[in-house]
């Protein structure tokens, strides 16, 4: 069955430090996205990538397709980070396949 | 930057009336979805839309649900007879331009709740 499975589903941290978000999935994806959503609902795209790494000013992420594993890194994190982050995988088709969610709370 | 626009933003309804929720997608864009959140749980896939037909839906997306594009520019999802179960944020998403399909651009989303 195709799932996307994601850790940790909460996470706190200070100003400043750097943050990984984990996502693993099944064999065959064609794309994995990561994606913001924000307290208010609204959901943003961040990435969209099928192999390597991809940066975009603090958020780089990864993807190791042998491993079935992406990652999304926050630098120098901000309380404006705090959010939910959701990794989505596209399988055979053009449809998203959701995880969970991540909620992230950045403190001063 | 172009965006998803969806209206309304929240939407109250009696169980058992039918409700249209309205979205703009990306004027360029090819590819159409339709997603829902349940409060408290992860975003489900619905429906998707391409060249005016439905290419792909869920097992959500029965007899009760269907989608249009009326107009070239509006993309909608009705709900023919509402059920409580049907509370939820409704997504619309857009993608790609022609040359690949891309990432998905989502709306800011249309809160249902069916009283």
């Amino acid at each position: 069955k195709n799932e996307v499975e994601q850790s940790p589903q909460n996470l706190t941290a200070q100003e400043g430090e750097f943050i990984t978000i984990n996502c693993s999935y099944s064999v065959g994806i064609s794309a994995l996205h990561w994606l913001q959503q924000h307290p208010g609902g609204g959901i943003v795209s961040l990435f969209m990538l099928s192999s390597g790494k991809k940066k975009h000013g603090r958020l780089i992420a990864t993807i190791n397709i042998q491993e079935k594993h992406s990652s999304l890194h926050i630098t120098a994190s901000h309380p404006r980070d705090s959010a939910v982050y959701i990794c989505a995988a596209r399988y055979n088709t053009d449809k998203l396949i959701f995880g969970t969610g991540t909620r992230l709370q950045v403190f001063p | 930057e172009p965006e998803v626009t969806q209206t309304p933003s929240h939407q109250v309804t009696q169980m058992g009336q039918e409700v249209i929720l309205r979205c703009v997608p990306i004027s360029n864009h090819l590819y159409f979805y339709w997603y829902r959140q349940i409060l408290g749980q992860k975003v489900e896939f619905l429906v998707s839309f391409y060249n005016n037909e439905i290419s792909e839906k869920s097992e959500i997306f029965d007899d009760q649900f269907s989608v249009e594009r009326p107009d070239g520019s509006n993309f909608t999802l009705k709900i023919r007879s509402t059920k409580l179960e049907d509370s939820a944020m409704y997504f619309c998403a857009s993608s790609g331009d022609g040359t690949a399909v891309g990432p998905q651009h989502f709306g800011d989303g249309t809160r249902l709740s069916i009283l």
